[in-house]
C-alpha cells in the first residue's frame, strides 16, 4: 500500500530556507507513469501547486515561486525533497507531498497524498 | 499565467445534484481534475482526465469539460459529500489550481 510522509521542520524563521522531504513507501519512486509533486494550503486559503519532479530529475515549478524552489529526488532513499528560500510569513502553509499517475496518453491526476506538515513562518 | 476560475460557494439539499464549474479559457482543449477536501484531511481526487473516476470513488461523481468549462456534477448529493472541492488543469506542463469551491449540503 503506497504511504507518502512528509518530514522536517514546523517553525523556521523569516528569510531562512524550508527543507522538507517525502518518503515514499509502498512503490518505487522510479516509474515511467509517476510524477511526485508539492503542493500547499496556506490557512484559510486554497490549494497552490509548487512543483513536480519527474524519477530523472526533471522538475517543473510553479512560475510565482520558481526563482525560490527546488525540488530533487533521490532514487537510492526512495524520497523526494522540497526546499523554499528566503521565506516569510506568506509561506506560512500545511504542506503536502502527492503522487500523480499518467497513464499512456495523457495526464492523471494527484491520487496519492500525504497526510501533510504545517510550516509555520515565524521568528 | 493561466487561471481557472470556480464559484465559491454552492449550497444544495440532500438527494439532489450539485454541479461546480470550472472555467478558464479553451478549458475544454486542457485536461481537468477535481478533488474533494475535507477539513483535517488529505485530498482526495475524485476526477482525473476530465471524466474518469479513481477507483473507490462512488459513482454519483461525475465530470465534462468542454469550450471554457469543466464541471463536476455530484448526483444524489449525500450529507457526507459536503466539502470544498478544486478543480485542477495544466498549462504548459504546468499544474493550475482553482480558488476551490465550498458546497454545502443542507
Amino acid at each position: 500500500q503506497l504511504q507518502l510522509q512528509e518530514s522536517g521542520p514546523g517553525l523556521v524563521k523569516p528569510s531562512e530556507t524550508l527543507s522538507l522531504t517525502c518518503n515514499v513507501s509502498g512503490a518505487s519512486i522510479i516509474n515511467t507513469l509517476f510524477y511526485w509533486g508539492w503542493i500547499r494550503q496556506p490557512p484559510g486559503k486554497g490549494l497552490e501547486w509548487i512543483g513536480t519532479i519527474y524519477y530523472s530529475g526533471n522538475t517543473f515549478y510553479n512560475p510565482s515561486l520558481q526563482s525560490r524552489v527546488t525540488v530533487a529526488v533521490d532514487t537510492s532513499r526512495n524520497q523526494f525533497s522540497l526546499k523554499l528560500t528566503s521565506v516569510t510569513a506568506a509561506d506560512t502553509a500545511m504542506y503536502y507531498c502527492a503522487r500523480r499517475t499518467d497513464t499512456t496518453t495523457a495526464l492523471g491526476g494527484f491520487d496519492h497524498w500525504g497526510q501533510g506538515t504545517l510550516v509555520t513562518v515565524s521568528s | 499565467s493561466y487561471e481557472v476560475t470556480q464559484p465559491p460557494s454552492v449550497s444544495v439539499s440532500p438527494g439532489q445534484t450539485a454541479s461546480i464549474s470550472c472555467s478558464g479559457d479553451d478549458l475544454g482543449d486542457k485536461y481537468t481534475c477535481w478533488y474533494q477536501h475535507k477539513p483535517g484531511q488529505s485530498p482526495v481526487l475524485v476526477i482525473y482526465q476530465d471524466t474518469k473516476r479513481p477507483s473507490g470513488i462512488p459513482e454519483r461523481f461525475s465530470g465534462s469539460n468542454s469550450g471554457n468549462t469543466a464541471t463536476l456534477t455530484i448526483s444524489g448529493t449525500q450529507t457526507m459529500d459536503e466539502a470544498d472541492y478544486y478543480c485542477q488543469a495544466w498549462d504548459s506542463g504546468t499544474v493550475v489550481f482553482g480558488g476551490g469551491t465550498k458546497l454545502t449540503v443542507l
